[in-house]
């Protein structure tokens, strides 16, 4: 079985500040790993895959397979990133289907 | 840049009805899906659908649940007989492909609401 937990619903800090947003998952092959976030009234949209080592936004996430830890972060918040953000998980042997955390609802505090 | 497009965006329906949920892809992708999301609770994956036929289902997706292509383009979600805990909001997605780390777009959602 896969699983996603994203420990804190709720995230806020002060515009400037670095961020963290936890995601932590369970999955015994080889997952592949997504940062998903979805701004106020709008669609969910891919912010970050773990296998193209990307930085979107500023944000970037690193797989740690170790402490099973897929965690979002950036230097500096801006308070345009206040949204919610999802991490997901989508595993080899189970085929196409995403496995979402319970979500982050980060606000960036001016 | 190309969306995934749901109508409508939001439906009330009252308990036993049917109800149809409409997506048009992306045109150049290949795989198809629905998730949904009661209020308060997190994504979960409906189904997916490839080359005209369900390719994976969860244990949500059971028999009052149909997803169909009926003209190459739409991609909808019926329920034939809605109860009050289907009311969730429906996400569509599509993807051009299944691994290598493709990421899904997905649709605004339809609001579907079962009094």
């Amino acid at each position: 079985a896969q699983r996603v937990t994203q420990p804190e619903k709720l995230l806020s800090v002060f515009k400037g500040a670095p961020v963290e947003l936890k995601c932590n998952y369970s999955y015994s092959g080889s997952p592949e790993l997504f940062w998903y976030v979805q701004y106020s009234r709008q669609r969910l949209q891919l912010l970050l895959r773990h296998i193209s080592r990307e930085s979107i936004k500023g944000f970037t996430a690193d797989l740690n397979k170790g402490e099973t830890s897929f965690h979002l972060k950036k230097p500096f918040a801006q308070e345009e990133d206040s949204a919610m953000y999802y991490c997901a998980l989508k595993g080899g042997t189970s085929g196409s289907r995403l496995t979402f955390g319970e979500g982050t609802q980060l606000t960036v505090n001016p | 840049e190309p969306e995934v497009t749901q109508t409508p965006s939001h439906q009330v329906t009252q308990m036993g009805q049917e109800v149809i949920l409409r997506c048009v892809p992306i045109s150049n992708h290949l795989y198809f899906y629905w998730y949904r999301q009661i209020l308060g609770q997190k994504v979960e994956f409906l189904v997916s659908f490839y080359n005209n036929e369900i390719s994976e289902k969860s244990e949500i997706f059971d028999d009052q649940f149909s997803v169909e292509r009926p003209d190459g383009s739409n991609f909808t979600l019926k329920i034939r007989s809605t109860k009050l805990e289907d009311s969730a909001m429906y996400f569509c997605a599509s993807s051009v492909g299944q691994g290598g780390g493709y990421g899904y777009t997905f649709g605004s959602g339809t609001r579907l609401t079962v009094v």
